[in-house]
């Protein structure tokens, strides 16, 4: 079946600096996808978005980047702070056939301080 | 307050009690969706509803059922909670005709 893996479980990145957490889709139709943002003891939050129309969408600090052809995704979050210490995780769906997300397993960000 | 409520929070049974965990949403969204959490798993849809007259079974229904109420609610129930069953479970809903999901504070259930 289709999958939605993440490259690392754990990244643990120093206040202040960038960071990049990864995430591989198995299906090529898919064409919508999200990132989640998952505190301990709260439910997942939407964080952004992206269609496959677009490579690259940007919010508050947050930069989702799509790549098509090796079927990757990415979030970089920009100057990253303690509060941003939480897991999180990518979504993908095909919207064309009322299908469900699907959900990878999951990154750990740790802060240092 | 919260846009999508579960409760209980916690709840800790037995082996072979009926559970049941409630869901309610001041979204006004259609869709509504339960799902199972588990380490290293990330989240399973165990079942769906587009409205008040849906239900839809997901990828892991087997041992739970659901009722929908009405259209801000969706409870899912254990008939015979087993511990496999121990996990953190949430509610979610969507709207209109977007796909984003909004997603509750979870409850986290063991069965003993």
């Amino acid at each position: 079946g289709e999958s939605v893996g993440l490259h690392l479980p754990t990244l643990s990145v120093q206040e202040g600096d960038n960071s990049i957490i990864n995430c591989a889709y198995s299906n090529s139709a898919s064409d919508y996808f999200i990132w989640y943002k998952q505190e301990s003891g709260k439910g997942p939050q939407f964080i952004i978005d992206i269609r496959s129309n677009m490579d690259k969408r940007q919010g508050q600090r947050v930069t989702v980047l799509l790549n098509k052809t090796v079927k990757h995704l990415s979030l970089q979050i920009a100057a990253t702070q303690p509060g941003d210490s939480a897991v999180y995780f990518c979504a993908e769906i095909f919207t064309g056939g009322g299908n469900k997300l699907t959900f990878g397993t999951g990154t750990q960000l740790k802060v240092e301080l | 307050d919260a846009d999508v409520t579960q409760t209980p929070r916690n709840r800790i049974t037995k082996t072979g009690k009926r559970i049941m965990l409630e869901c309610s949403q001041t979204k006004g969204h259609d869709r509504m969706y339960w799902y199972r959490q588990d380490p290293g798993l990330g989240l399973r849809l165990i079942y769906y509803s587009f409205d008040v007259k849906d239900i839809n079974k997901g990828e892991i229904s087997d041992g739970y059922s659901v009722s929908r109420q009405a259209q801000a609610k969706f409870s899912l129930s254990l008939e015979s909670a087993i511990p496999n069953q121990t996990a953190l479970y949430f509610c979610a809903t969507s709207g209109g005709s977007s796909e984003k999901l909004f997603f509750g504070s979870g409850t986290q259930l063991s069965v003993l």
